[in-house]
């Protein structure tokens, strides 16, 4: 059973829009999560993250939301630019993990 | 810059071989993990190793093996490879607290025909 889920495997938005990718997590023991982006034939990047202990944070463009009542944390994209097209993945970690759990990622295709 | 260095990009085997896959980081990093990312699925984890000649199962670790003999050095075996194996494989480093997250190779894309 999935952890951490993606719904939605892909998202199109035109440039200069918001895009507004979403998370759901089952496990209220995760304190810490990050998105990661992926471009095809490379390895994921580190993009942005937050702490159970926060509700948001913002850097550039880029600004993640945490709703720990509801385990949900969205990813804001503003503006949308053609670079950002790639797949997006969340990840968490719980408190006496060693690891991180990935969602199954969203596909973000932003339209000139 | 940090780098996690994986062998090979592509890699093209036969069902039964012995397929090895290397992963060198140069980041001082406690774990190394290995992932396989396929499609729908999202990243898996295979392995992880949180200190040298240390190793732990992650969700998928059946027809697979590791070896950690240096820090810097995470191998992945496929000591039968079989086509359900095609995939691309990701490894990653961290420190010990996943502080900073994990980071990661450029991947390596294995077929198995």
């Amino acid at each position: 059973d999935q952890q951490v889920k993606q719904n939605s495997p892909s998202l199109s938005v035109q440039e200069g829009r918001i895009s507004i990718l979403n998370c759901d997590y089952t496990n209220s023991m995760f304190d810490y999560f990050l998105w990661y982006k992926k471009y095809p034939a490379e390895g994921p990047t580190f993009l942005i993250s937050i702490s159970s202990i926060k509700d948001k944070n913002e850097d550039g463009r880029f600004t993640v939301f945490l709703n720990k009542s509801a385990k949900h944390l969205s990813l804001h994209i503003v503006p949308s630019q053609p670079g950002d097209s790639a797949v997006y993945f969340c990840a968490a970690r719980g408190v006496y993990g060693q690891n991180f759990v990935f969602g199954p990622g969203t596909r973000l295709s932003v339209l000139p | 810059d940090v780098k996690v260095t994986q062998s090979s990009r592509y890699l093209v085997k036969r069902t039964g071989e012995k397929v090895f896959l290397e992963c060198v980081q140069d980041m001082d990093h406690e774990n190394m993990f290995w992932y396989r990312q396929d499609p729908g699925l999202g990243l898996r984890l295979i392995y992880f190793s949180y200190d040298v000649k240390m190793k732990e199962k992650g969700d998928i670790p059946e027809g697979y093996s590791v070896s950690r003999e240096k820090k810097e050095r995470f191998s992945l075996i496929l000591e039968s490879a079989s086509t359900n194996q095609t995939s691309m494989y990701l490894c990653a480093s961290s420190t010990t607290s996943l502080a900073g997250g994990l980071f990661f190779g450029a991947g390596t894309r294995l077929s198995v025909l």
